[in-house]
Parts: C-alpha cells; sequence; structure tokens
C-alpha cells in the first residue's frame, strides 16, 4: 500500500515569503502524485498534480510542485504568498492499478497560515 | 472533469439516529469513494463504492455502521448509523474514472454533529 509523510503540521509565515510544503511517499509501484488545498468549512480543491513527463509541475494560485523519485518526494512550493493562501493542504497519491483507480491515500495535512 | 453534488451539507443529529448523505456526479463514473475528516484531521477512506456490488471496506469500517448504496453511475448513498459524539466528522464522497485522467473530484462534504 502507499502512504504519504507531511513532514510539517504547521508552517506559519509571513505575506509576500516563499513557502515549501514538504511530502514523501512510499509506494512499491508507480504513482500519481497530488496537491489539494481546503479552505475553512469548504471541501477538497485540486492545486497540481504529477502524472508522468515533466518532473516540475505548475498548478493554480501560482503554486508548483517538483517529483523527485530518487528522493520519492513531491514538494509544493509558491514563491511570495499571500493571505489568501491560509489553508490546509494534503498531499495525496494514488496508484494506476485499474482496483484501485481514483483511490487517494493522503498525509495528515499541513496547515499554512499566513501573516501581514 | 466532475461536478459532484452532495447533501446535506451540515447536519446536527441526536445520538442513536441515522443520517444518509447523498453523493451526485454530474457523469457516469466507475469509482466512488466515502472519506471521513475526523476534526483535525486527514482523510480517511471508509469505503469504495462499485455499481452493481457490494462496496469494499477499509480496515476498521463496517458495513453495518456504514451502508453505502451505488444503485447506478452517477449516484451513492452513505449512511452513518446508530450515531454517537464520535462520528462527528466531515463525509466526504469522491469520484474517479479513467476519463477524468485519474484525478479524483470531491464534493463540498457533509459536516456532521452529533449531539
Amino acid at each position: 500500500a502507499q502512504s504519504v509523510t507531511q513532514l510539517d503540521s504547521q508552517v506559519p509565515v509571513f505575506e509576500e515569503a516563499p513557502v515549501e510544503l514538504r511530502c514523501n511517499y512510499s509506494s512499491s509501484v508507480s504513482v500519481y502524485l497530488f496537491w489539494y488545498v481546503q479552505y475553512p468549512n469548504q471541501g477538497l480543491q485540486l492545486l497540481l498534480k504529477y502524472l508522468s513527463g515533466s518532473t516540475l509541475v505548475k498548478g493554480i494560485n501560482g503554486f508548483e510542485a517538483e517529483f523527485n523519485k530518487s528522493q520519492t518526494s513531491f514538494h509544493l512550493r509558491k514563491p511570495s504568498v499571500h493571505i489568501s493562501d491560509t489553508a490546509e493542504y494534503f498531499c495525496a497519491v494514488s496508484d494506476d492499478r485499474g482496483s484501485t483507480l481514483g483511490r487517494l491515500y493522503f498525509g495528515r495535512g499541513t496547515q499554512l497560515t499566513v501573516w501581514p | 472533469s466532475a461536478v459532484i453534488s452532495q447533501k446535506p451539507s451540515r447536519d446536527i443529529c441526536q445520538r442513536g439516529t441515522s443520517l444518509t448523505i447523498q453523493c451526485q456526479v454530474d457523469s457516469q463514473v466507475t469509482m466512488m469513494f466515502w472519506y471521513r475528516q475526523q476534526p483535525g484531521q486527514s482523510l480517511t477512506l471508509i469505503a469504495t463504492a462499485n455499481q452493481g456490488s457490494e462496496a469494499t471496506y477499509e480496515s476498521g469500517f463496517v458495513i453495518d455502521k456504514f451502508p453505502i448504496s451505488r444503485p447506478n453511475l452517477t449516484f451513492s448513498t452513505l449512511t452513518v448509523s446508530n450515531m454517537s459524539p464520535e462520528d462527528s466528522s466531515i463525509y466526504l464522497c469522491s469520484a474517479g474514472d479513467r476519463n477524468m485522467n485519474t484525478e479524483a473530484f470531491f464534493g463540498q462534504g457533509t459536516r456532521l454533529t452529533v449531539v
């Protein structure tokens, strides 16, 4: 089975500073990788995903992530954050086996708080 | 892509009662999933709902407590039975299909409070 580790439960940062949210995974098969964002009292919204190809993927709201197969990591970055980026961020993985298509394994989440 | 409508969006229920949550997808999907997000926690998969067959439950979840229906390729329900305060959580429906390029789409969730 897959597992996901988000190394930081909380990341406080000042507005306009860069941020990196860390995510490591373990799997015995090829995986797809995702970052989701959850704003207060809302559902999950996909930020970006890695399926194949270029290891640097760009998502919405200026976020990007880099897939590093050797380090089994998929860290999320943004060069300059805004107060509106304050939310919970979840890293997730799935695999391409037909029997589990769409089934996601989530990390515990990282609360990003942006201060003025 | 897919749009998932989940209802109710929130409810406050008495202990010992049951609540059925509905999940409607605007297109046919192969896989539907039900997750639970307890306060301050990540998402935990309850079960996978396949059309025309019994749901597959994850360890720690049983059909008697969380019966699931999947009558067609666009709809599923999750019932939380004989509720206790420990069942207070957000319940999220998700759908996936090869036509969606492996992305899983989520409903807005049902925020359940058991008193």
